[in-house]
């Protein structure tokens, strides 16, 4: 079963700060998307990458695809309390969407 | 309102008792799949749907099945559930993108075991 290991597991950050969630694998994936998860609800869908390198900007959260399409990174600039959440990364793979284990964000106002 | 639907929200059940968690989409998506996700887990995927009667395993499929008939459901059965079967169940509908698929998930049920 190929992996997707998330970094940091737990954030806990002040309003302001700015962070970046990691999502690594040995594998290479044909698309990798990252979902945002609040409690109660399913995962929202935020953006997907499917070129080596390709960089993805929404509002203050920028995504990143390694060169190798085996990795990817989540940046959140100026952090703020609606910010909180979990965060998913999800690679594919043939048929299959593989997710990493969450990154659980809190940010305090 | 395009969206995935899931009956019940929250289930508890005995050790043995047949169940079924219900899964409908209005959005004509070919793609259904199953998750559970449990604490430091995160989401893996039971079985897959790629088309109507096309039904694949996933990571986790030991205990469950599956069924597509039609192309708007995909009901989940758990035969003989077991309390390792407890946790939160989302079933998801996609739509392919280019290289990828857009997931779209319902709100989730929360089953408990006993």
């Amino acid at each position: 079963t190929q992996l997707l290991e998330q970094s940091p597991q737990f954030l806990s950050i002040q309003e302001g700060e700015n962070l970046t969630v990691y999502c690594n694998s040995s594998s290479v994936f044909s698309s990798l998307q990252w979902y945002r998860q609040e409690p109660g609800e399913g995962p929202v869908l935020l953006v997907t990458v499917v070129t080596g390198g390709e960089v993805k900007k929404l509002k203050r959260l920028t995504f990143q695809f390694g060169d190798a399409r085996k990795d990817s990174s989540l940046h959140i600039t100026a952090a703020q309390p609606g910010d909180t959440g979990l965060y998913l990364c999800a690679g594919l793979v043939g048929g299959k969407l593989i997710f990493g284990q969450g990154t659980e964000l809190s940010v305090k106002p | 309102e395009a969206q995935v639907t899931q009956n019940p929200r929250y289930l508890i059940t005995v050790t043995g008792k047949k169940l079924t968690v219900t899964c409908s989409q209005n959005m004509n998506h070919e793609y259904m799949s199953w998750y559970r996700q449990d604490p430091g887990l995160g989401l893996r995927q039971i079985y897959y749907s790629m088309n109507v009667e096309v039904t694949d395993k996933g990571d986790v499929p030991e205990g469950y099945k599956v069924s597509r008939k039609e192309k708007r459901n995909f009901p989940l059965i758990l035969e003989s559930p077991s309390p390792n079967q407890t946790s939160l169940y989302f079933c998801a509908s996609s739509r392919r993108i280019a290289s990828s698929y857009e997931q779209y998930f319902g709100p989730g049920t929360r089953l408990t075991v006993t």
